[in-house]
C-alpha cells in the first residue's frame, strides 16, 4: 500500500527567508504524481506544484520549488521569500498514474506560520 | 469559468437528520471524489466516481451515500446524521490531461456540525 508522511507537524520562518517542508513516500511502483497543496485560513485548498515520477527535473512556480528523489522516495517544498500569505497547512499528496482515477494518498500536514 | 463549487458552506444538523451536499464542476473532468478533514486525521476519501454512472467506497464510506448525477454532478448524503459526521466536507475532481495523470481541485467546504 501506499503511504505519505509528513515528518514535522509544525514549522515557522520569517518573512522573506527560505523554509523546506519534508515529505517521504513508500510505493512500488514506478510511474506516478507528486503534489503540494496549500490549506489556508480559508480552508481553500489549492494545488501548489505537481512532480511526474519520470521527469528527473525537479518542478518550480515562481518561489516554490521541489527537490524530488525518486530513489530515497522524498520530495520535500522549497519556498523562498516567504510571505505572510504563504501561512497555511501544506499537505503532500501522491497518486499513481493508473486507470481514470486518480485517487490521492495524502499525508497528514505541516503548519507553516511565516512571522513579520 | 467557477472550477468546483459546494452548497451548502455550512449546515448545522440535528442527529437523526438527512442532507445532501451539492457538488459541480465545470472543469469537464471524469473523475469526482468527497473527502472529510478532521483535526489531526488529515483528508480522508469517502466515495469517489471514475467516471460517469460509477461511484466506488473510499476509506471511511459507512453512513453516507453518493450519486453522480452527470459528469458535472456528485452529490454527497447523510441519510441519519450522526454526531461522528461533524467535519469539515470537500468535494473534488481531477482529469486526465496529455502526460497521462493530473491534480484534482477542490471546492471551497462545507462545514458540518451534528448535535
Amino acid at each position: 500500500a501506499q503511504t505519505v508522511t509528513q515528518s514535522q507537524p509544525e514549522m515557522s520562518v520569517q518573512e522573506a527567508e527560505t523554509v523546506t517542508l519534508s515529505c517521504t513516500y513508500d510505493t512500488s511502483e514506478n510511474n506516478y504524481y507528486l503534489f503540494w497543496y496549500k490549506q489556508p485560513p480559508s480552508r481553500q485548498m489549492i494545488l501548489v506544484i505537481r512532480q511526474e515520477a519520470y521527469k528527473q527535473q525537479n518542478a518550480t512556480e515562481n518561489r516554490f520549488s521541489v527537490n524530488f528523489q525518486k530513489a530515497a522516495k522524498s520530495f520535500s517544498l522549497k519556498i523562498s521569500d516567504s510571505q505572510l500569505g504563504d501561512t497555511a497547512m501544506y499537505f503532500c499528496a501522491f497518486t499513481l498514474n493508473a486507470g481514470n482515477n486518480r485517487k490521492l494518498i495524502w499525508g497528514l500536514g505541516t503548519s507553516l506560520a511565516v512571522n513579520p | 469559468n467557477a472550477g468546483v463549487t459546494q452548497t451548502p458552506k455550512f449546515q448545522v444538523l440535528k442527529t437523526g437528520q438527512s442532507m445532501t451536499l451539492q457538488c459541480a464542476q465545470d472543469m469537464n473532468h471524469n473523475s469526482m471524489y468527497w473527502y472529510r478533514q478532521d483535526p489531526g486525521m488529515g483528508l480522508r476519501l469517502i466515495y469517489y466516481s471514475a467516471s460517469e454512472g460509477t461511484t466506488d467506497k473510499g476509506e471511511v464510506p459507512n453512513g453516507y451515500n453518493v450519486s453522480r448525477l452527470n459528469k458535472r454532478e456528485f452529490s454527497l448524503r447523510l441519510e441519519s446524521a450522526a454526531p461522528s459526521q461533524t467535519s469539515v466536507y470537500f468535494c473534488a475532481s481531477g482529469g486526465l490531461v496529455a502526460s497521462g495523470g493530473g491534480p484534482q481541485y477542490f471546492g471551497p467546504g462545507t462545514r458540518l456540525t451534528v448535535t
